[in-house]
């Protein structure tokens, strides 16, 4: 059984402060890593598929690096902001499972203003 | 653009029955997972549909049974329910064969099916 865990559970972030956060999984067999953004009453949105080792992905003001030798994720928010308030989750992908995500349980951001 | 529509919303069924979810893929996705979501943790993969076949299957007991259409709709079953099937049900759908390798998947807001 793959463990992809997700650190700190929940973080509690000044509006305005940046905040990172951490995915970490076995590296052996590495295909793929997800990130998704889940906002409460929505769908879970995809944000970044990592694939190569040293891969660095930005979108607006998340940014994502990835570690497959040592296994782990950062995602990082810079200036965070109220709409920012989401569930991260990880989602890891192996040569073994193909096309299945193994998620963690997620790191709950709350922004508040 | 709709993306994936996920039926009914909300459900309530009583221990033994049986129940049907659906799922409308996004326009143009060929490829449907399904996802069972418990309380406090990620979802957990229950099993994926490519050309109408099951592609790949989770840890999840024969009770979970699914279909995928020639329109690439989706429906997942169970039978037989227990309380510990309570939970939100997602689908996702993708256009890069299942890989995990594209675009990320595109998730409904999911089923949330209470067993009483």
């Amino acid at each position: 059984i793959l463990n992809v865990e997700q650190s700190p559970q929940s973080l509690h972030v000044q509006e305005g402060d940046s905040t990172n956060f951490t995915c970490s999984f076995p590296s052996s067999n590495f295909y793929a890593l997800h990130w998704y953004r889940w906002e409460t009453a929505k769908s879970p949105e995809a944000l970044f598929v990592m694939t190569l080792n040293g891969d660095e992905k930005k979108k607006g003001r998340i940014s994502a690096t990835l570690n497959t030798k040592e296994g782990y994720s950062y995602l990082y928010i810079k200036g965070s902001q109220p709409e920012d308030s989401a569930t991260y989750l990880c989602a890891l992908v192996t040569t073994d499972s193909w096309g299945k995500l193994q998620f963690g349980a997620g790191t709950q951001v709350v922004v508040t203003p | 653009d709709a993306g994936v529509t996920q039926s009914p919303t909300h459900l309530i069924k009583t221990r033994g029955q049986q129940v049907t979810l659906r799922c409308s893929p996004k326009s143009g996705h060929d490829t449907v997972s399904w996802y069972q979501q418990a309380l406090g943790q990620g979802p957990q993969f229950i099993f994926q549909y490519y050309e109408e076949e099951e592609r790949q299957r989770g840890n999840f007991p024969d009770r979970f049974s699914g279909h995928q259409f020639p329109n690439y709709s989706s429906e997942l079953n169970v039978n037989a329910l227990l309380l510990g099937d309570s939970a939100l049900y997602l689908c996702a759908s993708s256009l890069d064969g299942g890989t995990g390798r594209g675009r990320g998947y595109t998730f409904g807001s999911g089923t949330r099916l209470t067993v009483v």
